[in-house]
C-alpha cells in the first residue's frame, strides 16, 4: 500500500545546481500535483498534471520545470536552484473521491 | 489568481471544547476537501464534499459545502490532544481545467489537556 511515494526525503543544494524530485503513484490516478510549502504560506501549486501527456501551470511555477513520465511518475525539476527555493516539496495524486499525498522532500538550498 | 481565505489562522482551546473553522473563497468551487497535516507528514485527507448544501461526517468531524459553493466550515466536536495539527481546506477548481487544486493557508490547532 505505498500511495504517493517521494524521492529523496531531504535534499541540500548549493545554488546553481540542478536536481530532480521524483513522485510515483500506485493508485491509478489521472490528476498529479506538485506544492511547495512555507511557513504561514499553506501550500502554493507548482505545478499540475490533469492527465497523462498534459501539464499546467499553478500559481508559483517560475524556476520549475515538470515532467508528466507516464500516468505513474510525475517529476519536479529545478534547473538552477536559488535560496528562494528552500522549502518542502509534496507531491500527490488525485481522482474524484480527493487528493492524497506523499511524505514530502525537504530540500535546503545554500 | 484564486484564492482561499481560511480562519482562523490559529486556536488555543481546552481538551473537550468543540471548534470550528471556514474557508470562504470568491471562486465557485465543485469540491471541497478537509486535511489535516501534522508535523513532518504530509497532508491527510478528512473529508471530501462534492454537493452544495452536503453535510458530512467521520467520526468527531464534520464539514459543510456551502449553498453558494464559495465556502464550507470544519467542526470537530469534544476535542483531544491528538486532534493538535495543522487544518487545511483545498478547493478544486469549478469548470475549466479539471486538475486544479487549491489550498487555504491552514488553521493551526493547539489542544490543552
Amino acid at each position: 500500500n505505498a500511495g504517493v511515494t517521494q524521492t529523496p526525503k531531504f535534499q541540500v543544494l548549493k545554488t546553481g545546481q540542478s536536481m530532480t524530485l521524483q513522485c510515483a503513484q500506485d493508485m491509478n490516478h489521472n490528476s498529479m500535483y506538485w506544492y511547495r510549502q512555507d511557513p504561514g504560506m499553506g501550500l502554493r501549486l507548482i505545478y499540475y498534471s490533469a492527465s497523462e501527456g498534459t501539464t499546467d501551470k499553478g500559481e508559483v511555477p517560475n524556476g520549475y520545470n515538470v515532467s508528466r513520465l507516464n500516468k505513474r511518475e510525475f517529476s519536479l525539476r529545478l534547473e538552477s536552484a536559488a535560496p528562494s527555493q528552500t522549502s518542502v516539496y509534496f507531491c500527490a495524486s488525485s481522482v474524484s473521491l480527493g487528493a492524497f499525498f506523499g511524505q514530502g522532500t525537504r530540500l535546503t538550498v545554500v | 489568481g484564486q484564492q482561499l481565505n481560511q480562519s482562523p489562522q490559529s486556536m488555543f482551546i481546552q481538551e473537550g471544547e468543540d471548534v470550528s473553522m471556514n474557508c470562504t473563497s470568491s471562486s465557485i468551487f465543485n469540491t471541497w476537501l478537509w486535511y489535516k497535516q501534522e508535523p513532518g507528514e504530509g497532508p491527510v485527507l478528512l473529508i471530501a464534499l462534492y454537493k452544495a448544501g452536503e453535510l458530512t461526517s467521520n467520526g468527531r468531524l464534520t464539514a459543510q459545502f456551502g449553498i453558494t459553493r464559495k465556502d464550507s466550515f470544519l467542526n470537530i466536536s469534544a476535542s483531544i490532544p491528538s486532534d493538535v495539527g495543522i487544518y487545511f481546506c483545498a478547493g478544486k477548481n469549478y469548470g475549466g481545467s479539471q486538475g486544479n487544486l487549491i489550498f487555504g493557508k491552514g488553521t493551526k490547532l493547539s489542544v490543552k489537556p
